[in-house]
C-alpha cells in the first residue's frame, strides 16, 4: 500500500515562527502535493511539485514556500506563522501523469498558530 | 476560473435513507470528475472518479455517481445510507491540468 507520512499530527506554534511541515511518501511518485483544508472552504491547493527541486504555485502561495530536494519528500515552510495559517495541512502524491486518477493523501496536520 | 459547487454543506439522514450529494463545476470542456471521501479521523480517500464512457459509475462501498454534461454535474448517490458512511465528502474536477479543484465539502451525518 502507498503510504503517504506527515510527520506530525499536531503542531502549535506561536505568531513570527517559522514552522516545517513535512512529507513523506514511499511509492517513488513524482507528483506531490500540498493542500489546506478549512471547514467550509474545502481543500485548496498551496504549491506542488513535479519534481525534485521543481516547484509551482497553487491557488493560495502566499504566505507559503516550499522544498523539494529529495523525490519522496516534500516539505512547506511557513517563514513567519500568522493566525490566519491556522488550518489541517494535507499533503498527497501520485505518479506523473496519473491525472489524479490516484492522488494518494496524508492523514494530516493540524496546525494551531497562537 | 474553474470551481466546483456543493451546495449541500451538512446533511442528516437516518440509516437506509437515500442518499443523493449535489456536485456542479463551472468548466465546460472535456473534465475529469471525482469524489472523495474522508472518515472521522482518516485520511481523504478516493470514492469514485469519472474519465469517460458509461456517464454512471460505480464506486466503493455503494456509492455511485451521474455525469450529466448538459447539467455540468456529478452527483453522488447511494440507495441506502449506514451510520459507518458518516463522513465528509468532497466532489473534485480536473481539466487540463494536472491540479485538483476541490468543492467545500458536505459533512453527512448518519444516524442509527
Amino acid at each position: 500500500d502507498v503510504k503517504v507520512t506527515q510527520s506530525s499530527r499536531y503542531l502549535v506554534k506561536r505568531t513570527g515562527e517559522k514552522v516545517f511541515l513535512e512529507c513523506v511518501q514511499d511509492m517513488d511518485h513524482e507528483n506531490m502535493f500540498w493542500y489546506r483544508q478549512d471547514p467550509g472552504l474545502g481543500l485548496r491547493l498551496i504549491y506542488f511539485s513535479y519534481d525534485v527541486k521543481m516547484k509551482e504555485k497553487g491557488d493560495i502561495p502566499e504566505g507559503y514556500s516550499v522544498s523539494r530536494e529529495k523525490k519522496e519528500r516534500f516539505s512547506l515552510i511557513l517563514e513567519s506563522a500568522s493566525t490566519n495559517q491556522t488550518s489541517m495541512y494535507l499533503c498527497a502524491s501520485e505518479f506523473q501523469g496519473a491525472s489524479n486518477e490516484k492522488l494518494f493523501f496524508g492523514s494530516g496536520t493540524q496546525l494551531s498558530v497562537l | 476560473a474553474q470551481s466546483v459547487s456543493q451546495h449541500n454543506h451538512h446533511v442528516i439522514l437516518s440509516e437506509a435513507a437515500s442518499l443523493e450529494l449535489g456536485c456542479n463545476y463551472s468548466y465546460g470542456g472535456t473534465v475529469n470528475l471525482f469524489w472523495y471521501v474522508q472518515y472521522p479521523g482518516q485520511h481523504l480517500q478516493l470514492l469514485l472518479k469519472y474519465f469517460s464512457g458509461d456517464p454512471l459509475v460505480k464506486g466503493i462501498k455503494g456509492f455511485e455517481a451521474e455525469f450529466i454534461k448538459s447539467k455540468f454535474s456529478f452527483n453522488l448517490r447511494k440507495p441506502s445510507v449506514q451510520w459507518s458512511d458518516t463522513a465528509e465528502y468532497f466532489c473534485a474536477v480536473m481539466h487540463n491540468t494536472d491540479k485538483l479543484i476541490f468543492g467545500t465539502g458536505t459533512r453527512l451525518q448518519v444516524f442509527p
